[in-house]
C-alpha cells in the first residue's frame, strides 16, 4: 500500500515567481503509479500527470514540471512564472493497493498566486 | 458533452431525510467511484464499482447506499442524512479500474444537511 506527505498545507507566492510543491511517499511496491491533480477554486478536480516506477525521467508540460526522484521517495510539481490562474488545491496521489485503482489523494497543497 | 456528470449540483436538505446523488459517465469507462471531500479539502474513496459489481467499500456508514444500475451510471443513496454528512460528494470514473489509470471527475455535488 503506498501513502503519500504533503508537508505545504498553503503557500502563497507572486506572480511570475516560480513555486514547487512537494510531494514525498512511501511504498513497498516495486511497481506504482503517481498522479498529480489541480482543483482550482472553481472545485472541479483536474487531471495533470501520471508516473509509473519505472520512469523516473523528468517531465516538462509548459510551465509545469515534474522532478520523479525513487531515492528520495518523492514526486515534486514545480510551476515556472506562476500565474494568477496557477491558485488551486493541488493533490499528489498514488493508487492505494496495485491491482486497484482506489486514489487515496495526499491532504493536498493551496497554492494562491497574488498579482 | 460532459463526459461525468452528476446531479444535482447543490443539495440542501434537514437532517434524518433521505436523498440520492445521481452520477453517468458517457466515457465508456468500466469502473466507477464514489469520493467525499470534507471542509478542510480532504478527499477520501467511499465506494468503487466495476462494471456494477462493488469492489471497494472503505468504511462507510450503511447508511450510504451505492447502486449501479449499469455501468455508466453510480448513484448514491443517503438515509437518514445527519449534520456530519455535509460534504461535496464527487464521482469518478477510469477506464478499467486498474492501477494506473487516470481518473476523471465529475463536477461534485455539495451537499448540506442542515
Amino acid at each position: 500500500a503506498q501513502k503519500v506527505t504533503q508537508a505545504q498545507t498553503e503557500i502563497s507566492v507572486v506572480e511570475k515567481e516560480d513555486v514547487t510543491l512537494d510531494c514525498v511517499y512511501e511504498t513497498r511496491d516495486t511497481t506504482y503509479y503517481l498522479f498529480w491533480y489541480k482543483q482550482p477554486p472553481s472545485g472541479e478536480l483536474v487531471f495533470l500527470i501520471r508516473r509509473n516506477s519505472f520512469d523516473e525521467q523528468n517531465e516538462i508540460s509548459g510551465r509545469y514540471s515534474w522532478n520523479f526522484q525513487k531515492s528520495t521517495s518523492s514526486f515534486n510539481f514545480t510551476i515556472t512564472a506562476s500565474q494568477v490562474v496557477d491558485s488551486a488545491v493541488y493533490f499528489c496521489a498514488p493508487p492505494y493497493r496495485t491491482n486497484n485503482n482506489d486514489m487515496r489523494f495526499g491532504a493536498g497543497t493551496r497554492l494562491t498566486v497574488k498579482p | 458533452d460532459t463526459a461525468v456528470s452528476q446531479t444535482p449540483k447543490y443539495l440542501v436538505t434537514q437532517m434524518g431525510n433521505d436523498k440520492s446523488i445521481k452520477c453517468e459517465q458517457n466515457l465508456g469507462h468500466d469502473t466507477m467511484y464514489w469520493y467525499k471531500q470534507d471542509s478542510k479539502k480532504f478527499l477520501k474513496i467511499m465506494f468503487s464499482y466495476n462494471n456494477k459489481e462493488l469492489i471497494i467499500n472503505e468504511t462507510v456508514p450503511n447508511r450510504f447506499s451505492p447502486k449501479s444500475p449499469d455501468k455508466a451510471h453510480l448513484n448514491l443513496h443517503i438515509n437518514s442524512l445527519e449534520l456530519g454528512d455535509s460534504a461535496v460528494y464527487f464521482c469518478a470514473s477510469s477506464p478499467t479500474g486498474l492501477a494506473g489509470d487516470e481518473q476523471y471527475f465529475g463536477p461534485g455535488t455539495r451537499l448540506t444537511v442542515t
